[in-house]
């Protein structure tokens, strides 16, 4: 099944306690993205990243890094976490068309973080 | 920079009722246009998308938008809505960087059907 997968589902941590959610998908995309979604804010891109070592900033990349070392994976790491990255995170992928912009992007399931 | 707005946060209707849900962008160039629905505890789906040609697209469910090039806009709408339509919607309009695309997202609107 063509899917992108989040792991942890959810997450409670303290102020400062290193942490990394993981993104898979299977589906072959170049493109790989992750949104913070805030009530009342939509949804945020915090990085995104056009294919295997390119990786790019969101409008939100502030206390975030991502990696990407192989297609499938892309990564959030968060070093040193606040209470004002408690969030619900979603992690995106789609193929890079011809035309631009005309890709729908397939979301994962979500990751609740909170920070203590 | 590409805005989206979302014109209402919450709607609550009876079912049977209409829905137009409003959405507009502020970029004048090319876009494309995304509605996603956000059931209760689930993952973003894709609702429908215009990429080009007819401004009148359908999508799943019985839902229907509408672009409007002359007044940036991209409304969805659904005739009879039905309990189960209960869910969180999100316009998105698709911002092209350099490489390829991203996508800029309204504030959603949580919308609650009565039953």
């Amino acid at each position: 099944e063509a899917q992108v997968t989040q792991n942890p589902r959810y997450l409670i941590t303290v102020t400062g306690k290193k942490l990394t959610v993981t993104c898979s998908q299977n589906m072959n995309h170049e493109y790989m993205s992750w949104y913070r979604q805030d009530p009342g804010l939509g949804l945020r891109q915090i990085y995104y990243s056009m294919n295997v070592e390119v990786t790019d900033k969101g409008d939100v990349p502030e206390g975030y890094k991502v990696s990407r070392k192989e297609k499938r994976n892309f990564p959030l790491i968060l070093e040193s976490p606040s209470p004002n990255q408690t969030s619900l995170y979603f992690c995106a992928s789609s193929p890079v068309g011809e035309r631009e912009g005309s890709n729908e992007q397939f979301f994962g399931p979500g990751t609740r973080l909170t920070v203590l | 920079a590409q805005s989206v707005s979302q014109h209402n946060h919450h709607v609550i209707l009876s079912e049977a009722a209409s829905l137009e849900l409003g959405c507009n962008y502020s970029y004048g160039g090319t876009v494309n246009l995304f509605w996603y629905v956000q059931y209760p505890g689930q993952h973003l789906q894709l609702l429908l998308k215009y990429f080009s040609g007819d401004p009148l697209v359908k999508g799943i469910k019985g839902f229907e938008a509408e672009f409007i090039k002359s007044k940036f806009s991209f409304n969805l709408r659904k005739p009879s809505v039905q309990w189960s339509d209960t869910a969180e919607y999100f316009c998105a309009v698709s911002q092209y960087v350099e490489y390829g695309n991203k996508l800029v997202f309204g504030a959603g609107t949580i919308l609650r059907v009565k039953s």
